[in-house]
C-alpha cells in the first residue's frame, strides 16, 4: 500500500529565509507526486506535480526515487507563503485517488 | 465559475443520525471524488464516482454511500454516524477523472457528530 509521509507538522522560518518541506513516500512502482496547498480560509489547491518540473511561486521540488522523496524548496520565504501544504501520491492502479501525507503548516515571520 | 460547490458548509448531528453531503463539480466535469479529512490530518479518499458509476471506493465501511446524477453532482451519505466521523469533507471534481487530470476541491461539508 502506498503512504506519504511529512515528518514535520509545523515550520517556522522568517522572510527572506530558505525553507524546505519535507515529503517521504512509500511505493514500489513510479508514482506522480504533488503539493497540494491551503492558504487561510481558502480551498485546497494544487501547487506543482512533479511531472511538469515547473516552479510555482518560487517553489520548486525533485523527485528523488531512490530515496522516494519529493522535498519542496524555495529559497526566499515570503509572508503570502504561510499556509498548510500537502504532499500527495497518485499511482496509476488507483487512477484518480490521491493519497496524502498528514500535512506541514509553515509560518513565516516578518 | 464559482468552481466546486459544497453544501452545507457545516452541520452537527448526534450519534446514529445519517447525514447527506451534496457536491456540485465545475461546469463540464464529469468525474467526482470524495475525500475525508480529520483535524490534524491530510485528506483520505473515500470515493470516485464518474458517469454516474463508482470508480474508486477507499478503505472506509459499509456505512458510507455515494452516487452521482445526470447532472455530474453527488451525494455522500453516511448511516449510522460515529463520534470519529466527525471531519471536514472535502469534493473534488476532474473533466474525467484519468489520472492525468488536475483535480479541483470545493471549500468542504464540516462534520460535528456528538
Amino acid at each position: 500500500a502506498q503512504r506519504v509521509t511529512q515528518p514535520e507538522k509545523l515550520l517556522s522560518v522568517f522572510k527572506g529565509a530558505p525553507v524546505e518541506l519535507k515529503c517521504n513516500y512509500s511505493y514500489s512502482g513510479s508514482p506522480e507526486l504533488f503539493w497540494y496547498v491551503q492558504y487561510s480560509r481558502q480551498r485546497l489547491q494544487l501547487l506543482l506535480r512533479h511531472i511538469s518540473r515547473e516552479s510555482i511561486k518560487g517553489f520548486t521540488a525533485d523527485l528523488n526515487k531512490g530515496e522516494t522523496s519529493f522535498h519542496l524548496k524555495k529559497p526566499f520565504a515570503q509572508e503570502e507563503d504561510s499556509a498548510m501544504y500537502y504532499c500527495a501520491l497518485r499511482t496509476k492502479a488507483a487512477g484518480n485517488k490521491l493519497t496524502f501525507g498528514g500535512g506541514t503548516r509553515v509560518l513565516v515571520k516578518p | 465559475d464559482a468552481g466546486v460547490t459544497q453544501s452545507p458548509t457545516h452541520l452537527i448531528k448526534t450519534r446514529g443520525q445519517h447525514v447527506t453531503l451534496r457536491c456540485s463539480p465545475i461546469s463540464g466535469h464529469k468525474s467526482v471524488s470524495w475525500y475525508q479529512q480529520v483535524l490534524g490530518q491530510g485528506p483520505q479518499f473515500i470515493f470516485q464516482y464518474y458517469e454516474k458509476e463508482e470508480r474508486g471506493r477507499g478503505n472506509f465501511p459499509d456505512r458510507f454511500s455515494a452516487r452521482q446524477f445526470p447532472n455530474y453532482s453527488s451525494e455522500l451519505n453516511v448511516n449510522a454516524l460515529l463520534l470519529g466521523d466527525s471531519a471536514l469533507y472535502l469534493c473534488a471534481s476532474s473533466l474525467s477523472g484519468s489520472p492525468q487530470e488536475t483535480q479541483y476541491f470545493g471549500p468542504g461539508t464540516r462534520l460535528l457528530v456528538l
